[in-house]
């Protein structure tokens, strides 16, 4: 069975803390990768892509290790409005503009004044 | 930016009735749409995959005559819920590729409560 594996949480952190998130999945054909940000019962809105390189976004630092099968998300100087659920999301579909995405449960994030 | 809309956003209904929850893509056209199934402190699920002009394709374990999918035109996927039972209540979310680079956009959801 294909899985995407995440820590649910909660992660409470202060304001301005710094806070990572680590995903794990199974299936080592996997072609793409991303993170998603969930606010409570609306839907998943794309947060950034995830490159094997390694790639940034203002606060947010996305991090791709093939080799472990594992990716992560680094989110600098939280702010209040950075709390919701973060999924991580795996594309393992074949060919390009293929489309099986598997979610991960998620995971929440609460930021405390 | 390519849009999605669903529709109802949440709806309550009796058990044993049908319900059905649209989604429409507003500024492009989507030969192909995807519907999940998200329960309480559960990841989406992918319950079919709903092709413009022919029959869905369903994941494994999801009833092909309980979950009714059409797929009439380019811009517009229905899920029909058919009998509902209280176990059926979930999150409904439709998804469609669109815009120049082929992402995937999300409706904003359907909360269905069968009482």
């Amino acid at each position: 069975r294909k899985e995407v594996e995440q820590d649910p949480g909660p992660f409470n952190v202060p304001e301005g803390a710094t806070v990572a998130f680590n995903c794990t999945y199974s299936n080592s054909a996997s072609q793409s990768f991303f993170w998603y940000r969930q606010d409570c019962r609306k839907e998943p809105k794309l947060l950034m892509s995830v490159y094997s390189s390694g790639n940034e976004d203002g606060r947010f630092t996305a991090q791709l290790n093939r080799a472990s099968q594992y990716i992560s998300l680094l989110i600098r100087d939280s702010k209040l409005s950075d709390s919701a659920t973060y999924l991580c999301v795996v594309n393992e579909g074949s060919g390009a503009g293929s489309y099986q995405l598997t979610f991960g449960k998620g995971t929440k994030l609460s930021v405390i004044p | 930016g390519a849009v999605v809309s669903q529709h109802p956003s949440w709806v309550i209904c009796k058990s044993g009735t049908s319900v059905k929850i649209e989604c429409r893509s507003l500024d492009f056209q989507a030969t192909t749409m995807f519907w999940y199934r998200q329960f309480p402190k559960q990841s989406l699920m992918l319950m079919a995959t709903s092709n413009e002009g022919s029959k869905a394709t369903y994941e494994q374990g999801v009833e092909k005559d309980k979950f009714l999918i059409n797929h009439a035109s380019l811009t517009l996927s229905t899920l029909t819920v058919t009998s509902a039972h209280p176990e059926d209540s979930s999150f409904y979310i439709c998804s469609a590729r669109g815009g120049a680079e082929g992402k995937l956009f999300f409706g904003s959801g359907t909360q269905l409560s069968v009482l």
